[in-house]
């Protein structure tokens, strides 16, 4: 069965950077688009970024254009989210999604908390 | 950036109610929308893809239509399990957008 299982929680100080991993499972991992969005506790759903683990392209949101990077290690079919120059505001959960015609599957969700 | 306008933005309702909510966006999207439910600490759920399609797995109580601009989620008989928010997001292009969600409560 398809599955998208995360990085566990990070704890991060100011300025630092976090990575969080995605490995994949149950398809694929060249044919789908994966997606990341966050949410902050008690918040809606943002939407990061989107990267094509084929080619390896990515698109990121303006909000996190410089900060963000999205890449892949195809042979383990796990995917990545780095976030740098963290401050208290990127504290959240982050997720990462599937994207077939539709978004389909999500990870389970790693926490990361910003916190001096 | 396409904007999702989602009302209300919570509602309380019976066991056995028909409940329905709303997704207005700023521009035409065909129907690409989606609608999740998300518990507390959980991942959020897809329930309905391409504005009419139900996931599978997903009781047939919910169900989504509309096309264009105005998208509709109905619970066709609130169960106490759906006590839950829901978003809608919009995937007509590359760059994703959601609603702000509508807490539901069940009486």
């Amino acid at each position: 069965q398809v599955q998208l299982v995360q990085s566990g929680a990070e704890v991060k100080k100011p300025g630092a950077s976090v990575k969080v991993s995605c490995k994949t499972s149950g398809f694929t991992f060249i044919t789908y688009d994966i997606n990341w969005v966050r949410q902050a506790t008690g918040q809606g759903l943002e939407w990061m970024g989107w990267m094509n683990p084929d080619s390896g392209n990515t698109d990121y949101a303006q909000k996190f254009q410089g900060r963000v990077t999205m890449t892949r290690n195809t042979s383990i079919s796990t995917a990545y989210m780095e976030l740098s120059s963290l401050r208290s505001e990127d504290t959240a959960v982050y997720y990462c999604v599937r994207r077939g015609n539709s978004p389909d599957y999500w990870g389970q969700g790693s926490l990361v908390t910003v916190s001096p | 950036d396409i904007q999702m306008t989602q009302s209300p933005s919570t509602l309380s309702a019976s066991v056995g109610d028909r409940v329905t909510i709303t997704c207005r966006a700023s521009q035409s999207i065909s129907s690409w929308v989606a609608w999740y439910q998300q518990k507390p600490g959980t991942a959020p759920e897809l329930l309905i893809y391409d504005a009419s399609n139900l996931q599978s797995g997903v009781p047939s109580r919910f169900s989504g239509s509309g096309s264009g601009t105005e998208f509709t989620l109905t619970i066709s008989s609130l169960q106490p399990d759906d006590s839950a928010t829901y978003y809608c997001q919009q995937y007509n292009s590359i760059t994703w957008t959601f609603g702000q969600g509508t807490k539901v409560e069940v009486k």
